[in-house]
């Protein structure tokens, strides 16, 4: 069974950089989600999409993050431009469409801006 | 708007007894679901249990039961019978069953189990 596959594992990048993450959910599931995991401020919900319709693209981050649903087994989450302070594990979760179901991770994807 | 809260940051026990998180949440939904995680130490985070908000019975899976305490919009996670291999990271999440089914996470709470 293929779960959530999230590319690359790791990146590195300069200030001012455009970064592309990406995410594959797992087959099937409608809902897919970018959350960013820092230390500090812990899981925060970067975009929602639901069946490919942005539901939800968490406010404080809309400057410079956007995420897009290209469709129903691909999304990307662009970074433009990078600053330092976008160091953090960026995680993509999917599940079915219902308000029961749990969410599948993928293994995240470690940026580190310089 | 949803929010959950996790004060605990850490918790350490021994291996073998029972360990209790907390977890509260603040919803205007009347039907929401609250679920918990753990994260283990290479990152990987995997769904352990859920309560259902319309169900008076705790849900239990394995060692791990739940404490569901709805008029005090609150939701602990129990592990009876610790083992090393349950030291992690737990979070708590919600996701309300009406509107857009975003999923809100607490801050999480980090268990250490030692032999």
């Amino acid at each position: 069974d293929a779960g959530v596959t999230q590319t690359p594992r790791h990146e590195v990048a300069e200030k001012g950089q455009t970064i592309i993450l990406k995410c594959e959910p797992v087959s099937g599931h409608n809902d897919l989600f970018w959350y960013r995991q820092t230390k500090i401020q812990g899981l925060e919900l970067l975009s929602y999409f639901r069946s490919k319709s942005l539901m939800e693209d968490g406010g404080a981050f809309k400057d410079r993050f956007k995420a897009e649903m290209l469709n129903s087994s691909f999304s990307t989450l662009k970074i433009q431009p990078t600053e330092p302070k976008d160091s953090a594990v960026y995680l993509c979760a999917s599940s079915f469409s219902d308000s029961n179901e749990r969410l599948f991770f993928g293994h995240g994807t470690k940026l580190s801006v310089l | 708007a949803q929010k959950v809260t996790q004060t605990q940051t850490s918790i350490s026990v021994m291996e073998k007894t029972t360990v209790t998180m907390d977890c509260v949440y603040e919803t205007q939904d009347s039907s929401y679901f609250l679920f918990w995680y753990k994260q283990t130490a290479s990152g990987e985070i995997v769904f352990l249990i859920r309560q259902d908000s319309y169900k008076k019975e705790n849900a239990t899976v394995g060692h791990y039961s739940l404490n569901f305490q709805k008029p005090k919009s609150s939701i602990g996670l129990i592990i009876t019978a610790t083992q090393i291999e349950d030291s992690a990271v737990y979070f708590c999440a919600m996701r309300e069953g009406t509107g857009g089914y975003k999923v809100v996470f607490g801050s999480g709470t980090r268990l250490l189990v030692s032999p």
